[in-house]
C-alpha cells in the first residue's frame, strides 16, 4: 500500500513568488495534516482536515497561506507571496481518523531566495 | 499549553549498546503518544503509538513506555545498530480531537 505522497520534494523560489505543495494521503484516511518543520525543530501544525473540512487552521498564517482539500482526498497548500522566513520543510500526514496513528510523507523542502 | 521536551538533544553510543531516549510533557491529560524516527532529509516514520490507557508498546528491538501521571515516556532501543542512527521525535495528542504536539527530537548516532 502506498504511503503519503508529497510533491515536489524540493522547491527553490525567489521571494514574493507563489508556491504550491501537493499531498495525496493514504487511501481511506479521513484526517489530513499539514505541518511545518524548521531546521532542528519538531514539526508544528499548520492545518488539520477532517474529510474536506478544515477543523483546525488556527496556526495557519492566513494572510499568505491557503489550503484546500477537494473531495476529502488530495490537498494543496499554497503560499503567496513567499518570504525568506518561509524556507522550511512542509510535511503532510494522514490518519484513518483524528486520534489514530499518523503517517507522514517525505516532505517538501522549500528554499526561498 | 502543552510542551514536549526531549532529553538529551543528541546522543552518541557504540554499536551494541542498549539505550533510552526520554520524552516529557507538561500536561498529563493526553489521549495518546507517538514515537517517530526521522532520517536526514526525509519525512517521519511512525515507530510506536501508545494509548493513554497503555503502559508500554513493543516493536522488535524497540520498547516505549508511558507514565501519564508523571508526564513521561521513554523509548528503549536494545542492541543498537548503526542503522538506528537518526533523529527520534516524540509527539503527544491532547484529546481525541487534539493535534500532535512534537518535541525537538533526540539525534542518535550509533558508531560501528
Amino acid at each position: 500500500e502506498a504511503g503519503v505522497v508529497q510533491s515536489p520534494r524540493y522547491k527553490i523560489i525567489e521571494k514574493k513568488q507563489p508556491v504550491a505543495f501537493w499531498c495525496n494521503p493514504i487511501s481511506g484516511h479521513n484526517t489530513l495534516y499539514w505541518y511545518l518543520q524548521n531546521l532542528g525543530q519538531g514539526p508544528e501544525l499548520l492545518i488539520r482536515y477532517e474529510n474536506e473540512e478544515a477543523v483546525d487552521d488556527s496556526q495557519l498564517p492566513k494572510d499568505r497561506f491557503s489550503a484546500e482539500r477537494l473531495k476529502g482526498v488530495d490537498s494543496t497548500l499554497k503560499i503567496q507571496p513567499a518570504e525568506l522566513g518561509d524556507s522550511a520543510v512542509y510535511l503532510c500526514a494522514s490518519s484513518l481518523a483524528g486520534p489514530d496513528e499518523a503517517f507522514f510523507g517525505q516532505g517538501t523542502r522549500l528554499t526561498v531566495v | 499549553k502543552q510542551e514536549v521536551t526531549q532529553i538529551p538533544a543528541a546522543l552518541s553510543v557504540p554499536e551494541g549498546e542498549n539505550l533510552v531516549l526520554n520524552c516529557s510533557f507538561t500536561d498529563s491529560a493526553i489521549y495518546n503518544l507517538q514515537w517517530f524516527r526521522q532520517d536526514p532529509g526525509k519525512g517521519l516514520t511512525s515507530l510506536l503509538l501508545i494509548q493513554s490507557s497503555q503502559r508500554e508498546q513493543t516493536s522488535g528491538r524497540l520498547n516505549a513506555s508511558l507514565d501519564k501521571s508523571s508526564g513521561r515516556s521513554t523509548l528503549y532501543i536494545a542492541a543498537s545498530q548503526p542503522g538506528d542512527s537518526a533523529t527520534y521525535l516524540c509527539a503527544v495528542r491532547g484529546g481525541s480531537q487534539g493535534n500532535l504536539i512534537f518535541g525537538k527530537g533526540t539525534k542518535l548516532s550509533v558508531k560501528p
